[in-house]
């Protein structure tokens, strides 16, 4: 079975510029998170999607960052424009049933963003 | 802002032996505990979901317990082999289904 696959797994871009990371969730998981570690710090949550509906989005740093469902398959994060302070690496999870079941949260490897 | 605290911070153990660390989380709101192993540039690997106060599980030379009044969790790792060097990571899941991390425990062991 296929894990949690992430694209790209680096990208390095310039201040200012557009980055689109996608992950494409364990088959048949309804839910899907993306999550960032900043250099040295923990990971820390960005928001959980249930199918295509957004549950919850209060992880998401500012409105430079907007994260899309579409039919409740894969999911895309933009950061428009991307800053500095961005840089880190995105980390994208799903999970089979609702939080009363104990689940597993499995995540992809990640993808590395750098911005100069 | 949950406080998911790791310690220690990095050790570094001989081949063959046992260790073990520490993650201390909000003894309020608790709804579940994660351990991850994560070696950098992979997946975070899923070690074990731990619910219930009490909980010991066990995969392997690696097992955990869990204290949810007093807001910790043990790892331990016996007869540490160089494949077990990794970051650690405990993170607690309250009842929203998003994870807080802490900084991690990174293993070194020294063949």
């Amino acid at each position: 079975e296929a894990g949690v696959t992430q694209f790209p797994s680096h990208s390095v871009i310039e201040k200012g510029q557009t980055v689109t990371l996608r992950c494409d969730p364990i088959s048949g998981h309804d839910n899907l998170y993306w999550y960032r570690r900043v250099m040295g710090k923990e990971i820390k949550f960005l928001l959980h999607f249930v199918k295509e509906s957004k549950q919850d989005e209060s992880g998401m740093p500012n409105n430079r960052f907007l994260a899309e469902r579409t039919g409740g398959t894969y999911s895309t994060l933009k950061v428009q424009p991307a800053e500095l302070e961005d840089s880190g690496v995105y980390f994208c999870a799903s999970s089979q049933g609702t939080v009363f079941s104990g689940n597993t949260i499995y995540f992809g490897e990640g993808s590395w963003l750098t911005v100069v | 802002i949950l406080n998911v605290e790791q310690s220690p911070q990095s050790l570094h153990v001989q081949e063959g032996d046992s260790t073990n660390f520490t993650c201390s989380f909000p003894s309020s709101n608790f709804y579940a505990l994660h351990w991850y192993r994560w070696e950098t540039a992979k997946s975070p690997e899923a070690l074990f979901v731990m619910t219930l106060n009490g909980d010991e599980k066990k995969k392997g030379r690696i097992s955990a317990t869990l204290n949810t009044k007093e807001g910790y969790s043990y790892l331990y790792i016996k007869g540490s082999q160089p494949e077990d060097s990794a970051t650690y990571l405990c993170a607690f899941q309250t009842g929203a289904n998003n994870l807080f991390f802490g900084t991690g425990t990174r293993l070194t062991v020294i063949p």
